[in-house]
Order: C-alpha cells, then sequence, then structure tokens
C-alpha cells in the first residue's frame, strides 16, 4: 500500500487561506468517505482536525475544514493563524482492511 | 476523559523482538466496536499505520510488516501489545498507539492519541 501523496510544504501569511490536498487511488480514499486529517505541531503527538472527509470535532476551530472529489481529499485552513503551523497528515481506509497515511505536509505562516 | 500511554524498551539490537505496552484508560477494549492501533513514525518522516485490534479479537496487520507483527489484548489490564520481530536500524521510530473512532470494519479515525514511545534499533 502506497502512501497518499501531499505537498511537502505550504505557506501563507496570517489571515490567508491554505489547502493541502491528499491525492489516492480508488483502493482508498476514491472509495470511501473514511479519509481524516491531523495535526502535529514539532515534538508533540498528532491531533485529529477532520474525520469522514468533512467532520470537526468539538474543539477544532471551524477554520478547519475538509473536502473530497474522486481521489483527492483536501484540507483547507481559512484565516490561518500562527498557531496552525506544524505537519499535517491525511490517512484513509482501504480496500484490504488497512489503513494508509500521507506523505505529510509542513505548514508555515510567514 | 480517555488516555492511552505507551511504554517499552528505548534501545532495542538488530535481530531482536520488540514488545510495546499501550496502557489506556477512560474506555474497554471489552465494548463493542471498540478498537486500538499502532503507528509508527521515524525520525522526520511521515506516519505509518501498523496494526489493529477490536474488541471481538480480530486482528488487522500492515501488508508490508504482517509477517513480523503481533497484536494481542488483556481486556483485564486494558492493555494492548504489540509485538515485532527481526528488528532493523530502520525500524527505529516514535510508535503511538491510539483508540480509533468510527467502524473498526469498514473505517474510522485515530483520536486520541498516546504521547509516543522512541525506540531506537542499534547494536
Amino acid at each position: 500500500q502506497s502512501a497518499l501523496t501531499q505537498p511537502p510544504s505550504v505557506s501563507g501569511s496570517p489571515g490567508q487561506s491554505v489547502t493541502i490536498s491528499c491525492t489516492g487511488t480508488s483502493s482508498d480514499v476514491g472509495s470511501y468517505n473514511r479519509v481524516s486529517w491531523y495535526q502535529q505541531p514539532p515534538g508533540t503527538a498528532p491531533k485529529l482536525m477532520i474525520y469522514e472527509v468533512s467532520n470537526r470535532p468539538s474543539g477544532v476551530p471551524d477554520r478547519f475544514s475538509g473536502s473530497k472529489s474522486g481521489n483527492t481529499a483536501s484540507l483547507t485552513i481559512s484565516g490561518l493563524q500562527a498557531e496552525d503551523e506544524a505537519d499535517y497528515y491525511c490517512s484513509s481506509y482501504t480496500s484490504s482492511s488497512t489503513y494508509v497515511f500521507g506523505t505529510g505536509t509542513k505548514v508555515t505562516v510567514l | 476523559q480517555v488516555t492511552l500511554r505507551e511504554s517499552g524498551p528505548a534501545l532495542v539490537k538488530p535481530t531482536q523482538t520488540l514488545t510495546l505496552t499501550c496502557t489506556f484508560s477512560g474506555f474497554s477494549l471489552s465494548t463493542s466496536g471498540m478498537c486500538v492501533s499502532w503507528i509508527r513514525q521515524p525520525p522526520g518522516k511521515a506516519l505509518e499505520w501498523l496494526a489493529l485490534i477490536d474488541w471481538d479479537d480480530d486482528k488487522y496487520y500492515s501488508t508490508s510488516l504482517k509477517t513480523r507483527l503481533t497484536i494481542s489484548k488483556d481486556t483485564s489490564k486494558n492493555q494492548v501489545v504489540l509485538t515485532m520481530t527481526n528488528m532493523d536500524p530502520v525500524d527505529t521510530a516514535t510508535y503511538y498507539c491510539a483508540r480509533m473512532r468510527g467502524s473498526c470494519y469498514s473505517g474510522g479515525w485515530f483520536d486520541p492519541w498516546g504521547q509516543g514511545t522512541l525506540v531506537t534499533v542499534s547494536s
């Protein structure tokens, strides 16, 4: 199972919006609405930000949103804030009853 | 409040077997629908899913690592154990356990995660 493809890095100024893509295949992202996103500041454990493509857990700011089209899922951070600077990973369930993570994206707030 | 904590050796030698324990609280792995996963992250690299065990003792493994992994649970102790055989320096990573939400069978998500434990493989 190959990792889902994410851009290595994205950046934006405070207040701007950034979007992170997560490209898989018809065996994972394309077939299941079981895509989730995780935020990982340096030296910390990942934290769930989005589940089932577009659902936010309680406590996650509404500036985080998720979507999916075909084999590609996306995470958008609107109104970027300094505290959003972190690594972000997507994850998907697969047709092999396993899970696959993305390659990770570093978000930099300029 | 749900918490998980990983424990195990910080250093193992090549070819040895690694045994890691995830001790959790705030939920029971005897409850229908509950499951726990192990995930690892080599230094500076991406996350990699390893294995999952559910309340009914069904187990799922990473396709690429399944011959080396064994996951088990001790419901009375609220623990999940992962063993990985034939350790190699490339297995150096932080190993996390996480409770799974959603469906163990048709896809879920990882929440919350333990703090992780760094395992270094070196002679």
